[in-house]
C-alpha cells in the first residue's frame, strides 16, 4: 500500500486558515486521497477526498498537486471545534479493498 | 438514520472475563469495520465484513478475539479473556462498498480490563 507521511503537529490561531500538508510520493494512478478527522474523544470523521483535481466542500479544500505526490487540506478559517487530528489517507480504487488505514495523522491546535 | 450505534460506550471488566461489544450499522450500507484505538499503536483495523462476511481478519491480534455479523444490522466483536493490553476505544464503522464513500465511525467504546 501506498504510504502516506503528514506533520506530526500543527497550531493556527482562530479565523485564520490552516495549510496541512501530506506527501505521498509511491502514490498510484488509482489512489485516491481521503481525509478524515477525530475530534477529542469522537470516532473519525469523513472530511474530503479527491483524485487529481482541486475539491472544495463545506468543511475544507482539498488541493492537489500536478504529480500527485502531495497534496493539502485547507480549513479555510479555523474555529476552535476544528481542533483535532487529521489523517490523510490512500485508497486504491484499483483493488477490491474498500478499507481505511489511518497513519499518525497531524494534530491541530486551534489558540483562541 | 441515527448513525453507527455503538454499545456500551464504557465497560470496565476484570481481567479473565469476557467482554462483547456491540454495533449496528447505518442501514443500506455492506460493509462493517471494526477498529482498536490506543495511544502507543493509533488506530488499527481489526477486521471487516462484506454483506454480513469477514473479508480480512489479518488484524485480529490473537485467537482471544472473535467478530461475528449474525445479519446487516449487527456485529460483535468478543474478548475472552480479557486482559489488561487489551484497554483501549474500539470503535466500528460502516460505508458503501466504494472507494469514494465515506466511512462513518459510532463514537466508541471505551474498554477498561482492570
Amino acid at each position: 500500500d501506498a504510504k502516506t507521511t503528514q506533520p506530526n503537529s500543527m497550531e493556527s490561531n482562530e479565523e485564520e486558515p490552516v495549510h496541512l500538508p501530506c506527501n505521498h510520493s509511491t502514490i498510484s494512478g488509482t489512489d485516491y486521497i481521503h481525509w478524515y478527522r477525530q475530534l477529542p474523544s469522537q470516532g473519525p470523521e469523513y472530511v474530503i477526498h479527491g483524485l487529481t483535481s482541486n475539491v472544495n466542500n463545506r468543511m475544507a479544500s482539498l488541493a492537489i498537486a500536478e504529480d500527485r505526490k502531495s497534496s493539502t487540506l485547507i480549513l479555510h478559517r479555523a474555529t476552535l471545534r476544528d481542533a483535532a487530528v487529521y489523517y490523510c489517507i490512500l485508497r486504491d480504487s484499483g483493488s477490491n479493498d474498500y478499507k481505511l488505514s489511518f497513519g499518525a495523522g497531524t494534530t491541530v491546535t486551534v489558540r483562541a | 438514520d441515527a448513525g453507527v450505534i455503538q454499545s456500551p460506550r464504557h465497560e470496565v471488566t476484570e481481567m479473565g472475563q469476557e467482554v462483547t461489544l456491540r454495533c449496528k450499522p447505518i442501514s443500506g450500507h455492506d460493509y462493517l469495520f471494526w477498529y482498536r484505538q490506543t495511544m502507543m499503536r493509533g488506530l488499527e483495523l481489526l477486521i471487516y465484513f462484506n454483506n454480513n462476511v469477514p473479508i480480512d481478519d489479518s488484524g485480529m491480534p490473537e485467537d482471544r478475539f472473535s467478530a461475528k455479523m449474525p445479519n446487516a444490522s449487527f456485529s460483535t466483536l468478543k474478548i475472552q479473556p480479557s486482559e489488561p493490553r487489551d484497554s483501549a476505544v474500539y470503535f466500528c464503522a460502516s460505508s458503501f462498498g466504494t472507494h469514494v464513500a465515506e466511512a462513518f465511525f459510532g463514537q466508541g467504546t471505551r474498554l477498561t480490563v482492570v
